[in-house]
Order: structure tokens, then C-alpha cells, then sequence
């Protein structure tokens, strides 16, 4: 598999659940980003890690959470979420994170009943 | 005001038509601009990227960048229902934190 590679595509869960969602970049870079994409608003960043170290959480609720094992991979915990929560979780990597251009995968699509 | 000003549309043009996709910033540091294209369904791929001021050409595709009128274009020449997507302008400034439009979405019918 070439790029970044997210799974699952779609998920939906209960306000009580736990689920992961899963990202693996196969590019060889050393940053990787959440992103959550909602309708009619920008895509909004929520983590950022750098050589496997989180250098951003951009004010994101603690009922997500992002774990970074090595530079290829990383996972975003989810537990008692909220139907406002519901979007599209977008994953990105760059060679550095320093302003370069962002690879996205293809996203999750989550739904909180 | 926002950083990044992007106007949603959605637009729609008939095919073959000239496209102009733009827009405007109020952060006069930001250095790097990128377009990237959103499919339904998928995540974005980048289309192009720009270093500061100037044009690109890549294809049908030229980007434009104005740092004086904090504006930034992307023209579609020859325009083609396989162009129908949604475009977002993103930029930064030398961090790692990007920041993007809200996207336009266009349709280009035969």
C-alpha cells in the first residue's frame, strides 16, 4: 500500500463506546496530524505529532485521544463522544512539520448516536 | 475575521469552461499556499503548492498568488466534469499548523 491508509472508513457508536481510529502513513515522514472535518466549516486541526512527541492539541476534549507508537502510525482514541462529534476524521502526513504540504488519507467517517 | 476567507458556492460552470477558484487572507506571514481537491467521500489531495508570491502551472491548473492583496487564485482551463469537487486553499507560515478555507464546492456539467 502506498500513502495513508485510514481505518475503518465509516463507524458508528454509541455516546457510551470506546473505538480507535487508525492511521498508517507508508512515506517514509516524520509528522502525522488529526484533522476533523465537518459540513460547511474548515478543517480543523486537533493533534499534531512530530517524531512520535505531540507538539500541538489544539484545545480538542479529552474524550479524544491520540497515541503515537512510531512514526508510522497513529491512533485516535474515542469514549463517551457526543452526536456533535459526528464528522469526517481526516489523517495527515508531512516529511516535517514545518509548513510542508500535508498528505491526507481518506478519512473515517464517524457517526455518534 | 477569519484567516482564510473561501467563498463555499457551490459553482457551477459547463464544461470546457475557464474556472477561477480564490481566496483571501489576513495573515501577512503566511509564506506557504497550497490547493487541494476533496472528492466526495475522500479525503483531500493536494493539487498544488507555491512558495510566496507568483504563478504556478501544473496542466490545465495555474495557481496564483498575490501576498500584496493577500489573495490567492487557482485557474481551471478546459474544465471537465471529472474537475467536480470540492477545492480548498490552505496556507502556512513556516509552523506546523495549517490553516484552510472552508472549501468551494464546484460542478462542472456537460
Amino acid at each position: 500500500e502506498t500513502g495513508v491508509t485510514q481505518t475503518p472508513r465509516h463507524l458508528v457508536m454509541g455516546m457510551t463506546n470506546k473505538k480507535s481510529l487508525k492511521c498508517e502513513q507508508h512515506l517514509g515522514h516524520n509528522a502525522m496530524y488529526w484533522y476533523k472535518q465537518s459540513a460547511k466549516k474548515p478543517l480543523e486541526l486537533m493533534f499534531v505529532y512530530s517524531l512520535e512527541e505531540r507538539v500541538e492539541n489544539n484545545s480538542v476534549p479529552s474524550r479524544f485521544s491520540p497515541e503515537c507508537p512510531n512514526s508510522s502510525h497513529l491512533f485516535l482514541h474515542l469514549h463517551t463522544l457526543q452526536p456533535e462529534d459526528s464528522a469526517l476524521y481526516l489523517c495527515a502526513s508531512s516529511l516535517n512539520s514545518d509548513g510542508e504540504t500535508q498528505y491526507f488519507g481518506p478519512g473515517t467517517r464517524l457517526l455518534v448516536l | 475575521q477569519k484567516e482564510v476567507e473561501q467563498d463555499p458556492g457551490p459553482l457551477s460552470v459547463p464544461e470546457g469552461a475557464i474556472v477561477s477558484l480564490n481566496c483571501t487572507y489576513s495573515n501577512s506571514a503566511f509564506q506557504y499556499f497550497m490547493w487541494y481537491r476533496q472528492y466526495s467521500r475522500k479525503g483531500p489531495e493536494l493539487l498544488m503548492y507555491t512558495y510566496s508570491s507568483g504563478n504556478k502551472e501544473d496542466g490545465r491548473f495555474t495557481a496564483q498568488v498575490d501576498k500584496s492583496s493577500k489573495y490567492i487564485s487557482l485557474f481551471i482551463r478546459d474544465s471537465q466534469p471529472s474537475d467536480s469537487a470540492t477545492y480548498l486553499c490552505a496556507m502556512s507560515h513556516n509552523t506546523d499548523k495549517l490553516i484552510f478555507g472552508t472549501g468551494t464546492r464546484l460542478q462542472v456539467f456537460p
